[in-house]
């Protein structure tokens, strides 16, 4: 299985700032995706980081507020940008499991954020 | 649309008991199913999958059950221990244009298990 490490691991921000959001992965994998949860709830897909081209955003998630970064194979990052308190989540990267490991999804330990 | 959820919100059970988490989904369309637990803190971690093909798929102390006709998943965990409290997700990968990868995660449910 993949390792996944994320940065920070938690952050405390003031409403209107923005704040990058790392994942790095210890291997090369064709995908990467970015998840929303909210306090108590189940996770929402934000987008697929895809290699050498735009991410592919779900509804309700645009660009402008969660820009996504996916310079090579093995790292991502997500921007929440002009943050507000309906912000505060955790966000999590998660990666395909490749060949081996077909269609199964790797999770980092996520970023808890709090926006006051 | 494509929606995935939990029948129970929270499960409480006895050390030893066997649980049973269940799981509904709307999406007939989808192939693939995973149960996936996140402790606190943590991200979800997999636990056990299974293909619409299949209607049963055993692991170590872990089985999940998939009935189509009726769009219904569950996750049995035999001798349940403290270390299996968590909350219990389920997720469906739908068959999309193009093949993604995409999951569909369910609202979760609870599992407390009681020394």
């Amino acid at each position: 299985s993949a390792v996944i490490s994320q940065k920070p691991s938690r952050d405390i921000c003031q409403r209107g700032t923005s704040l990058t959001i790392q994942c790095q992965v210890d291997s090369q994998v064709t995908m990467m995706f970015w998840y929303r949860q909210q306090p108590g709830q189940s996770l929402t897909l934000i987008a697929t980081a895809n290699q050498g081209s735009e991410a592919t955003y779900e509804s309700g998630f645009v660009i402008d507020k969660f820009p996504i970064s996916r310079p090579n194979l093995t790292f991502s990052t997500l921007t929440v940008s002009n943050m507000s308190p309906e912000d505060s989540s955790i966000y999590l990267c998660s990666v395909d499991g490749g060949r081996v490991f077909y269609n199964e999804q790797f999770f980092g330990p996520g970023t808890r954020l709090t926006v006051l | 649309g494509e929606s995935v959820g939990l029948h129970l919100p929270t499960l409480s059970v006895q050390e030893g008991d066997n649980s049973i988490i269940n799981c509904a989904y709307s999406n007939s369309a989808s192939d693939y199913f995973i149960w996936y637990k996140q402790e606190s803190g943590k991200g979800p971690q997999f636990i056990i999958d299974i293909r619409s093909n299949m209607d049963k798929r055993q692991g170590q102390r872990v089985t999940v059950l998939l009935n189509k006709t009726v769009k219904h998943l569950s996750l049995q965990i035999a001798a349940t221990q403290p270390g299996d409290s968590a909350v219990y997700f389920c997720a469906e990968n739908p068959i999309t244009q193009g093949g993604s990868e995409k999951l569909v995660f369910g609202k979760g449910t609870k599992l407390t298990v009681n020394p």
